[in-house]
């Protein structure tokens, strides 16, 4: 079983939609939880982090955590072209290591 | 966030060529450097954990003697890929973990090719 699970996608949405991208962990003793974004070619960049069970929002986009269900997922709000990117779901265990999923690709379109 | 470089951004060498990656942290001082590699289509993978003034730690199945790393300074950290080889072509990524939060800024990345 991998340690970080995500759908590797294509994940397709039209522009102004809501785009949905979700993860699943198996370390329950993980204590932080990030999303990056990465351009195909680049370097990854942080989106959004969360710590807490709940609800995290930061402009267009929340994160949404639930540690019970080991499961944590991003929404988009009013998808735009520009979104269309992989997204990496990670997540920290012992020693602050990343551990990253495989990442969804995220396709915006008009 | 931190804000992180990397140089060079991309390099093509012999087989057999040793090459040196730098990373630096430039606007606060890092204990602390990690170093990713990734393949294509592949996702980060962690090589090794560069610790400032020690050892660096290096993740199972990472030879210590062909991914040399000095962390010599609070804000520099390099890789050395000793003898590279075509299967060591890689996209190779530093990160500076941020003040007191496990969160990792990623410095834009060296992409090597060995031909």
């Amino acid at each position: 079983q991998k340690e970080v699970e995500q759908n590797s996608g294509p994940l397709s949405v039209p522009e102004g939609a809501i785009a949905s991208l979700n993860c699943t962990y198996s370390d329950r003793g993980s204590q932080s939880f990030f999303w990056y974004r990465q351009y195909s070619g680049k370097s990854p960049e942080l989106i959004m982090f969360i710590y807490s069970n709940g609800d995290k929002e930061d402009g267009r986009f929340t994160a949404q955590l639930n540690k019970a269900s080991q499961y944590v997922s991003l929404l988009i709000r009013d998808s735009q072209p520009s979104d269309s990117a992989t997204y990496l779901c990670a997540v920290t265990g012992t020693a602050s290591k990343l551990t990253f999923g495989t990442g969804t690709r995220l396709q915006v379109t008009l | 966030g931190a804000v992180v470089s990397q140089h060079p951004s991309r390099v093509i060498c012999k087989s057999g060529t040793s090459v040196k990656i730098e990373c630096r942290s430039l606007d606060f001082q890092a204990t602390t450097m990690f170093w990713y590699r990734q393949f294509p289509k592949q996702s980060l993978m962690l090589m090794a954990t560069s610790n400032e003034g020690s050892k660096a730690t290096y993740e199972q199945g990472v030879e210590k003697d062909k991914f040399l790393i000095n962390h010599a300074s609070l804000t520099l950290s390099t890789l050395t890929v000793a003898s590279a080889h075509p299967e060591d072509s890689s996209f190779y990524i530093c990160s500076v973990g941020g003040h007191d939060t496990d969160t990792q800024y990623f410095g834009p990345g060296t992409r090597l090719t060995v031909l």
